[in-house]
């Protein structure tokens, strides 16, 4: 099993609709998680931080369950300009310097 | 201009030669990373530093080495490059390691032949 789990998608979803993924993290001690936006053939970029207590950044809402050990990014009104892979990230607590990187979601938005 | 910048961004190369990919950041982060990413996989960590003069071992740092003489710079290099390495590198850098926001560049593009 990886240590952190991702559907890759494609995940075909038309404009202004709302769009939701998953991320399964395996590493309990796991502490810090991220969301990740990689557009084709560019670098990651921070989208979000994942809090234990959820967060909200206008359209995008992400939310960490410990229990069931994933995390959750959710979209409303999908722009174009969305159309991403969407990189989970966790770290492991024991590890100053080691992020898991999930393999991607990817999301396209369709007109 | 502000930011970290990678070089070369493409690269073709034969397989057995030395290659060095070069970072270069502005910023006075202390962490930097190097990762590859393959199609299906996540991003791997080939080597960290926390600072000058400190680097480690990530998790896939077999045929690579690092130096950091300098804050700003963290070259990677290829000692004897294989085909398995053909791939996409990224640099990173962090003021806050792995808890804060990683600042990529924009990539290495290798292809061993």
């Amino acid at each position: 099993r990886k240590e952190v789990e991702q559907d890759p998608g494609p995940f075909n979803v038309p404009e202004g609709a709302t769009v939701a993924f998953n991320c399964t993290y395996s590493n309990s001690a796991s502490q810090s998680f991220f969301w990740y936006r990689q557009d084709c053939r560019k670098e990651p970029k921070l989208l979000m931080s994942v809090y234990s207590s959820g967060n909200e950044d206008g359209r995008f809402t992400a939310q960490l369950n410990r229990a069931s050990q994933y995390i959750s990014l959710l979209i409303r009104d999908s722009k174009l300009s969305d159309s991403a892979t969407y990189l989970c990230v966790v770290n492991i607590r024991d590890s100053n310097y080691q992020l898991i990187w999930g393999a991607g979601t990817k999301l396209i938005i369709k007109p | 201009d502000a930011g970290i910048t990678q070089s070369p961004r493409y690269k073709i190369t034969e397989t057995g030669r030395q290659v060095t990919l070069m970072c270069h950041q502005t910023w006075s982060h202390s962490y930097m990373f190097w990762y590859r990413q393959d199609l299906g996989h996540g991003l791997r960590l080939i080597y960290y530093s926390a600072a000058a003069d400190i680097t480690d071992k990530g998790e896939v740092p077999d045929g690579y080495v690092v130096s950091r003489s300098k804050t700003e710079n963290f070259p990677l290099t290829l000692e004897s490059a294989t085909r398995s390495q053909t791939s996409v590198y990224f640099c990173a850098s962090s003021d806050a390691g792995v808890y804060g926001e990683l600042f990529f560049g924009e990539g290495s593009r290798l292809t061993v032949l």
